[in-house]
């Protein structure tokens, strides 16, 4: 069984400074890994997605992720936030052969404060 | 372009109710889920369809129903409304371009209050 962790439940962080958000899984099979965002009282809007190739990920918005087999982790990074930032953000995983059904972290909610 | 469109936005039930969240996708895609959220646990997979005709049960299934009729719609059916179902319930609809992997689409969302 897939499971994915996010230790951080809140990050606070002032405006333009940098910015990591940690996630880590756990899984017996070949994974794809995504983050999304949530803004209130919204749905969640793909960031980006690791698939296979290259282990760094650029995704909208300025954020990027690196993914890290030997650690398996996905962390999502961005060097300069803005106010505009402040949202849920949710790791998530899925099965390479099932890739319809996500299995979610808990979600880190990012503060950007002035 | 509507994309994944769930009604109703907020809906208070007693318990013992039942009730049908309905979600509807203009995209043709052939994967649609049904994720419940709650503080500090993510979003956890209740059910999902791979096709019309094809459901099966995800992380969380107990207290729902649903059925795949057609590619566009999938309802989720709560039978007999429980204070444990109180939630948001978000639907999604995803595809696997060859070329560009896996995507899901997320509705806005249904606010359930089980009093």
């Amino acid at each position: 069984a897939q499971s994915v962790t996010q230790l951080d439940s809140q990050v606070p962080v002032f405006e333009e400074a940098p910015v990591e958000l940690r996630c880590n899984y756990s899984s017996s099979v070949s994974v794809y890994l995504f983050w999304y965002v949530q803004y209130p009282n919204q749905g969640l809007q793909l960031l980006l997605k690791y698939l296979s190739g290259s282990t760094l990920v650029k995704g909208i918005n300025g954020f990027e992720a690196e993914f890290n087999k030997s650690q398996t982790s996905f962390h999502l990074r961005k060097p300069s936030v803005h106010i505009s930032d402040t949202a849920e953000y949710f790791c998530a995983v899925s099965d390479v052969d099932s890739s319809y059904k996500l299995i979610f972290g808990s979600g880190t909610r990012l503060l950007v404060r002035p | 372009n509507a994309g994944v469109t769930q009604t109703p936005k907020f809906q208070v039930l007693k318990t013992g109710q039942s009730m049908t969240l309905q979600c509807a996708q203009d995209m043709n895609h052939e994967y649609m889920s049904w994720y419940r959220q709650d503080p500090g646990m993510g979003l956890r997979l209740i059910h999902y369809s791979v096709g019309a005709g094809i459901t099966d049960q995800g992380e969380v299934p107990n207290g729902y129903n649903v059925s795949r009729s057609t590619t566009e719609d999938f309802p989720l059916r709560l039978l007999s409304a429980a204070p444990s179902q109180t939630s948001v319930y978000f639907c999604a609809s995803s595809y696997s371009p060859a070329d560009r992997g896996p995507e899901a689409f997320f509705g806005q969302g249904t606010r359930l209050t089980v009093v």
